[in-house]
């Protein structure tokens, strides 16, 4: 079936610095999501990419879609206490459409 | 718009028993899926919902069902509830299968001892 793999899983960054989590599927994607999850709280939906190596930006958030269609990132630039959390990446296959979610990156930020 | 709407919050139930969680999408949602969430085995995939059918289902054991109704609101129901059932029981919503982003509720937080 299909798999989503996703890595690092813990990440610990100083206020400021900058964070990479990265996103791997088994198999082609036709579309990847990304979510967040605040601690306590549910996943929220950043944004979904679509087009083979398409990237967007939400203010210091980056994302790219490979180029194959296979693998994702999630890039934020000078980090804030407000990025904790844990980022999940999702894939959907165009067959079987269900959203695989990847294992998630939790993310702390210390001031 | 209200969000996704899930109940109870919280249960706590003993090892044999069997619960039933309820989810509300958000109006004008056909698409309901389920997912279980545990520390160590993150977001797992249960099933999915579309117009009352079971679109996909993810690999958990039969104990595991749920259902859709006519409004779209959906159940899902585990029996001979074991403790490794303890988790976060997410629901989530959207418009449709296809490319849709999906809304989550707060979760249900099940506990069996």
């Amino acid at each position: 079936g299909q798999q989503v793999m996703q890595i690092p899983q813990y990440q610990h960054v100083q206020e400021g610095e900058d964070f990479t989590t990265y996103c791997n599927s088994s198999t082609t994607l036709s579309n990847i999501q990304w979510y967040k999850q605040r601690p306590g709280g549910h996943p929220v939906f950043l944004i979904q990419l679509v087009k083979s190596g398409e990237v967007k930006k939400q203010k210091r958030l980056t994302f790219q879609f490979g180029e194959a269609k296979k693998n994702s990132s999630l890039h934020i630039t000078a980090t804030q206490t407000t990025d904790v959390g844990t980022y999940f990446c999702a894939g959907r296959t165009g067959s079987a459409r269900q959203l695989t979610f990847g294992s998630g990156t939790q993310l702390t930020v210390l001031p | 718009k209200a969000g996704v709407t899930q109940t109870p919050r919280y249960l706590i139930k003993t090892r044999g028993q069997q619960v039933t969680l309820s989810c509300s999408p958000i109006s004008g949602h056909r698409s309901v899926s389920w997912y279980q969430q545990t520390p160590g085995q993150g977001l797992q995939f249960l099933f999915e919902y579309f117009s009352e059918t079971q679109r996909n289902k993810g690999n958990f054991p039969g104990r595991f069902s749920g259902r859709q109704f006519s409004n779209s609101r959906s159940e899902m129901n585990v029996s001979t509830l074991e403790l490794g059932d303890s988790a976060l029981y997410l629901c989530a919503s959207s418009f449709d299968r296809e490319a849709s982003p999906l809304h989550f509720g707060n979760g249900t937080r099940l506990t069996v001892t």
